[in-house]
């Protein structure tokens, strides 16, 4: 979705550490959003990076690198619950383009 | 607790017919978007609002697709006539402003089928 790039799929273990990456064109950029999506079920918010760096909210962090049109999403201490898409989008030129989503599957 | 609300939840029609979608931002949200997700494009916007007037609808194909916004309780997708190609779940989302780009809440969406 309009160069917004992140993994079609990945695989963990319950209780690692998973890392998803994404990248975006840098023009216009505003900021970044990390959203999670159950099979079947609405987009939820997670986070919104407007500023370099990494914030964490609980098991959950994001990581912003505006030069490098870079992000990534890390998730601590999986649980089998976690297992959804989790769709990065950019806030550009007023508009949210969203990626095509990173399926994370979790293994017990 | 509020919540988006999107109206009907399912709908199967057949070509040709005309389908209108509803959505029921939270109150007091002043930002509506309308979104189209399927498996091979993902998460696409298609229309959004702010304070009731359209800001951008560049993602909807206008020949057929049409947005609005009759007060700030309804938002209201249609489209004439539907094509199989449109089949897709149509999420509508509100908000209370962007940029600087504050969290969406997402209705449950309305799945799309046409035959």
């Amino acid at each position: 979705g309009q160069n917004i790039d992140q993994p079609t799929e990945m695989t963990a273990t319950e209780g690692a550490i998973v890392q998803i990456n994404c990248t975006y064109q840098t023009s216009g950029f505003n900021g970044l959003f990390w959203y999670q999506q159950h099979a079947g079920e609405a987009p939820t918010f997670l986070s919104y990076n407007v500023l370099d760096g990494l914030e964490e909210k609980g098991r959950f962090s994001s990581f912003l690198s505006r030069s490098k049109g870079y992000s990534y999403l890390l998730l601590k201490e999986l649980q089998m619950k976690d297992s959804a898409s989790y769709l990065c989008a950019a806030n550009r030129d007023d508009k949210i383009i969203f990626g095509k989503g990173t399926r994370l599957h979790i293994l017990p | 607790d509020a919540r988006v609300t999107q109206t009907p939840r399912d709908k199967v029609t057949e070509m040709g017919q005309e389908v209108t979608m509803r959505c029921q931002p939270i109150l007091g949200h002043n930002t509506v978007f309308w979104y189209r997700q399927t498996m091979m494009q993902g998460l696409e916007l298609l229309a959004y609002f702010r304070n009731r007037a359209p800001l951008d609808d560049s993602g909807m194909p206008k020949d057929r697709f049409s947005a609005e916004m009759p007060d700030a309780t309804l938002a209201t997708l249609k489209i004439q006539p539907s094509e199989p190609r449109d089949s897709a779940v149509y999420f509508c989302a509100s908000g209370l402003a962007t940029p600087p780009g504050n969290e969406q809440f997402f209705g449950p969406g309305t799945r799309l089928t046409v035959l």
